[in-house]
């Protein structure tokens, strides 16, 4: 079956400092989708990808759609305390694989 | 627009109790999705529909039942509750299925003692 990895699995870093996580596919994509779920809340869309090379910013988001198709990676720039959450890159397959997500922490 | 609603927020059953957890949405959307979330776990998808009168099984549809009379509503059933179905549950509208935007609910946090 279609296999969804996440890395990290979870991070600590601290305020002001840059992350980077990615998510690979045993399948190919033909669409990123990258979720937020703030504590205690549904997961809320970020950026949507929907083509191989495709580099996209919303903020201080920035994720790109890897060329292979069986990747992406989203980077957050200048952590605050409010990045805190999971981030979620779910299989577009029929049935949605969410996946166990990249927990992140930012110490103030 | 309130998007997805979902109620009740929180809830205890007893074992062996059965209940319905209520999904609306006013978007209009065709797909409507059910997922559990353990501690610690991301999403797991229970059941979805992908229009009234039609749904299917996800990955963890054991123990639960769904029903969708109408575009907006999608009520999951739990019956005879188990502990293993203690969990937070999520549901999703979106305007297809593939490759789109999904839009969650609030969820409703299930205690099952």
């Amino acid at each position: 079956g279609q296999q969804l990895n996440q890395s990290p699995q979870s991070m600590f870093i601290q305020e002001g400092e840059d992350v980077s996580m990615n998510c690979t596919s045993s399948s190919i994509f033909n669409t990123w989708l990258w979720y937020k779920q703030d504590p205690g809340e549904g997961p809320v869309l970020l950026i949507a990808l929907y083509k191989a090379g495709e580099l996209t910013s919303n903020g201080r988001l920035t994720a790109q759609f890897g060329i292979t198709r069986k990747d992406s990676f989203l980077n957050i720039s200048a952590s605050i305390p409010s990045d805190v959450g999971i981030y979620f890159c779910p299989s577009p397959a029929y049935k949605y694989i969410f996946g166990t997500g990249t927990r992140l922490k930012v110490l103030a | 627009n309130a998007g997805v609603t979902q109620t009740p927020k929180f809830r205890i059953l007893k074992i062996g109790q059965s209940m319905t957890l209520q999904c609306t949405q006013d978007m209009n959307h065709n797909y409507m999705y059910w997922y559990r979330q353990d501690p610690g776990m991301g999403l797991k998808l229970i059941y979805y529909s992908v229009g009234a009168g039609i749904t299917d099984k996800g990955e963890v549809p054991n123990g639960y039942n769904v029903s969708r009379s109408t575009t907006e509503d999608f009520p999951l059933r739990l019956e005879l509750a188990a502990p293993s179905q203690t969990s937070v549950y999520f549901c999703a509208s979106s305007v297809r299925d593939r490759g789109i935007e999904q839009y969650f609910g609030p969820g409703t946090r299930l205690t099952v003692t």
